[in-house]
């Protein structure tokens, strides 16, 4: 089977940095992805990694280590607008997509 | 572009009746469609991965004379949840693999089901 975990929220304040930690137990993984979704809404695709290594995509990067089943979520400058829960998930060759049971942000002034 | 929609955004139903929920790509084709649903407060939960042209993969759980899955073309699949009851009122989100494959989904903006 495949769990991932994730903490379940974390609060910061504007213009802050913050990390969000995303631990995973799948087989035939091939990449983690993260998303984002504001209370009521869908989620947002942010990111992916398949290989080890940071990925930066403006304010947001994620990170990925393969060989300890690891990734983060790494938010910069934070802005209220952040405020949402944020998902990881993992893919594999089976073709499953599990998400991780989310991360509440709140961002404070 | 990758635009998903869905509709009905929210519908009440009466226990024992069928309701119907359609998701599109509007922009692009989608060979593979998902199926999720999600209580308040927990994570996405997937139900069934449609298929253009074939059955639809049911998750472990999940009923598939409940949950009916038709995916009859490449920007349209559809959710009836059958004969439904209160225990299946939950938020119902649709999304479509991106063109990177299955880890790049775009989400259709959901459908909100309460059933009294």
């Amino acid at each position: 089977g495949q769990s991932l975990e994730q903490p379940s929220e974390v609060t910061a304040v504007e213009g802050a940095i913050v990390q969000i930690n995303c631990t995973y137990q799948t087989s035939g993984f091939y990449g983690l992805s993260w998303y984002q979704q504001h209370d009521g809404g869908a989620p947002t695709f942010l990111s992916y990694n398949a290989l080890d290594g940071l990925e930066e995509t403006g304010r947001f990067s994620s990170f990925l280590s393969r060989s300890d089943s690891y990734g983060y979520l790494l938010l910069q400058e934070l802005q209220m607008k952040d405020s949402a829960s944020y998902f990881c998930a993992v893919g594999n060759y089976g073709q499953n997509f599990v998400f991780g049971p989310g991360t509440r942000l709140s961002v404070l002034p | 572009g990758a635009v998903v929609s869905q509709h009905p955004s929210w519908v009440i139903c009466k226990s024992g009746t069928s309701v119907k929920i359609e998701c599109r790509s509007l922009d692009f084709q989608a060979t593979t469609m998902f199926w999720y649903r999600q209580f308040p407060k927990q994570s996405l939960m997937l139900m069934a991965t449609s298929n253009e042209g074939s059955k639809a993969t049911y998750e472990q759980g999940v009923e598939k004379d409940k949950f009916l899955i038709n995916h009859a073309s490449l920007t349209l699949s559809t959710l009836t949840v059958t004969s439904a009851h209160p225990e299946d009122s939950s938020f119902y989100i649709c999304s479509a693999g991106g063109a990177g494959g299955t880890y790049e989904q775009y989400f259709g903006p959901g459908t909100r089901l309460t059933v009294t």
